[in-house]
């Protein structure tokens, strides 16, 4: 109940093309879901996040779309550049053991965008 | 602001052998999180200190263990290696954990290889 299902696992874009990826999990006591952008090397990056009471967010090229019923969410990159090209994560937080908020994260997409 | 710093960056050890890393939290951070990333998957919660106390563990044995110190930094212990422990060890800060701590800030890693 604590999986962030992650799909898919590589994607190639086209400059200038919309990357989807998208994520579905099972607890329902999730209640943040950021979206975590990772270069080699280099620790995740907060990219953009929401909370379940809203269905949409969007910043610059970036919009989560958010499904509560279906327990779906998802990223949209618009007009992607090959600088976009990382790995990125899902993540969803609940409750650990004790007192403290988790994340739960996806298994991440490989995304390449083609110049 | 300097971000989260680690330390060291990279790490050879031998099955069997202790191993400890180390982590400085941003600024004003009293939140600190341990996330183990196995290579081609996403992190996966360790701890979680706030304010030199354990507030969450993750589903990790009891050879995992760690601290927070009066100034916030932290270090995570890991005994008895295992070939299986080869991964990059990931430190988050985030400010509390409760109103506005959902924003993890990660580190570059520390990056551990067992013989």
């Amino acid at each position: 109940q604590q999986q962030v299902k992650q799909s898919p696992q590589s994607l190639i874009v086209q400059k200038g093309g919309i990357s989807i990826i998208n994520c579905a999990y099972e607890n329902t006591a999730f209640d943040y879901f950021p979206w975590y952008q990772q270069f080699p090397g280099k620790g995740p990056a907060l990219l953009i996040a929401i909370r379940p009471d809203v269905s949409e967010k969007k910043e610059g090229r970036f919009t989560i779309s958010f499904n509560k019923s279906a327990k779906q969410f998802s990223l949209h990159i618009m007009d992607s550049q090959p600088g976009d090209s990382a790995t990125y994560f899902c993540a969803a937080r609940g409750q650990s053991s004790g007192s403290a908020r988790q994340l739960t994260f996806g298994s991440g997409t490989q995304l390449t965008v083609l110049p | 602001d300097t971000g989260v710093t680690q330390s060291p960056t990279h790490l050879i050890k031998t099955r069997g052998q202790q191993v400890t890393l180390r982590c400085s939290p941003i600024s004003g951070h009293k939140s600190v999180s341990w996330y183990q990333q196995v290579l081609g998957q996403g992190p996966q919660f360790i701890f979680q200190y706030y304010e030199k106390e354990e507030r969450g563990r993750g589903n990790f044995p009891d050879r995992f263990s760690a601290r927070q110190f009066p100034n916030y930094s932290s270090e995570l212990n890991v005994n008895a290696l295992l070939l299986g422990d080869s991964a990059l060890y990931l430190c988050a800060s985030s400010l509390d954990p409760g109103a506005g701590g959902e924003k993890l800030f990660f580190g570059s890693g520390t990056q551990l290889s067992v013989l």
